[in-house]
C-alpha cells in the first residue's frame, strides 16, 4: 500500500494567479499521476510524472498551464497556472506502487475554487 | 468521447438489501477493470478489480461481474450497510498500461 499526503486540501484563488499542489508519498514510486475532477465529471488524467524525466501530458493538457515537478521518487508538485474559474476542480495525485494499474492509491485531493 | 460510462448518477438502497452499480465501456482494448469508492473530502480508495479472463470476482460483501460481449460490468454489494454510502467510480485500463479511464461515478445512498 501507499500513503499519500496532498497539500493544500483546499484553496480559493484569484483568477490570473497560480497555485502549486504538493504530493508526498511514504514510499518510493516510479510513476506519479495527476488527475482532475471537474464538478459532476469523471476523474481525468492530466499527466504522468516520472522521476528524472519530463512529465507526459494527456490530450488537452499542456505543460505551460500545468507544469509538474518530480524531484525525487517520493514527491511531486502540480502547478495550475494563470487560473480561471474553469480551473475550479478537485485535483488528485495518484501512485501505482506495483507498476501496473492493479491498485492505484490516491491522495485526498485539493479542492480548488477560482474566483 | 466517454469510454467508460456510469449512466446512473445516483442510487438509493435500503440497508440490508443488495446494491447494484452498473458500468459500460466502449473501448474493446480494455482488459482490466476496477471499482473505487470515494467519500467526501477524501481521495478514491480501491475496492475490487477484475481482469477480462474472469467473469466474476468476489471479496466479502463485494462482487464484480464482467460481461465482455456486452462491454458491461456491475458491482454488487450485499448486504448494503450505511457505511457504503459514497460515490463509486468504475475504471478501466489495458493491463500493463498504467493509465486509468474513469466513469463519472454513481452516488450510492444507503437508507437505514
Amino acid at each position: 500500500s501507499a500513503v499519500i499526503s496532498q497539500k493544500p486540501s483546499r484553496d480559493i484563488c484569484q483568477r490570473g494567479t497560480s497555485l502549486t499542489i504538493q504530493c508526498q508519498v511514504d514510499s518510493q514510486v516510479t510513476m506519479m499521476f495527476w488527475y482532475r475532477q471537474q464538478p459532476g465529471q469523471s476523474l481525468t488524467l492530466i499527466a504522468t510524472a516520472n522521476q528524472g524525466s519530463e512529465a507526459t501530458y494527456e490530450s488537452g493538457f499542456v505543460i505551460d498551464k500545468f507544469p509538474i515537478s518530480r524531484p525525487n521518487l517520493t514527491f511531486s508538485t502540480l502547478t495550475v497556472s494563470n487560473m480561471s474559474p474553469e480551473d475550479s476542480s478537485i485535483y488528485l495525485c495518484s501512485v501505482e506502487p506495483t507498476g501496473v494499474s492493479t491498485e492505484a492509491f490516491f491522495g485526498q485531493g485539493t479542492r480548488l475554487t477560482v474566483v | 468521447d466517454q469510454q467508460v460510462k456510469q449512466n446512473s448518477p445516483s442510487l438509493s438502497v435500503q440497508e440490508g438489501r443488495i446494491s447494484i452499480l452498473n458500468c459500460d465501456y466502449t473501448n474493446s482494448m480494455f482488459d482490466y477493470f476496477l471499482w473505487y469508492k470515494k467519500y467526501p473530502a477524501e481521495g478514491p480508495t480501491f475496492l475490487i478489480s477484475i481482469s477480462s479472463i474472469k467473469d466474476k470476482n468476489e471479496d466479502g460483501r463485494f462482487t464484480v461481474f464482467l460481461n465482455k460481449s456486452a462491454k458491461h460490468l456491475s458491482l454488487h454489494i450485499v448486504p448494503s450497510q450505511p457505511g457504503d454510502s459514497a460515490v463509486y467510480f468504475c475504471a478501466a485500463s489495458v493491463y500493463g498500461n498504467e493509465k486509468l479511464t474513469f466513469g463519472t461515478g454513481t452516488r450510492l445512498t444507503i437508507i437505514p
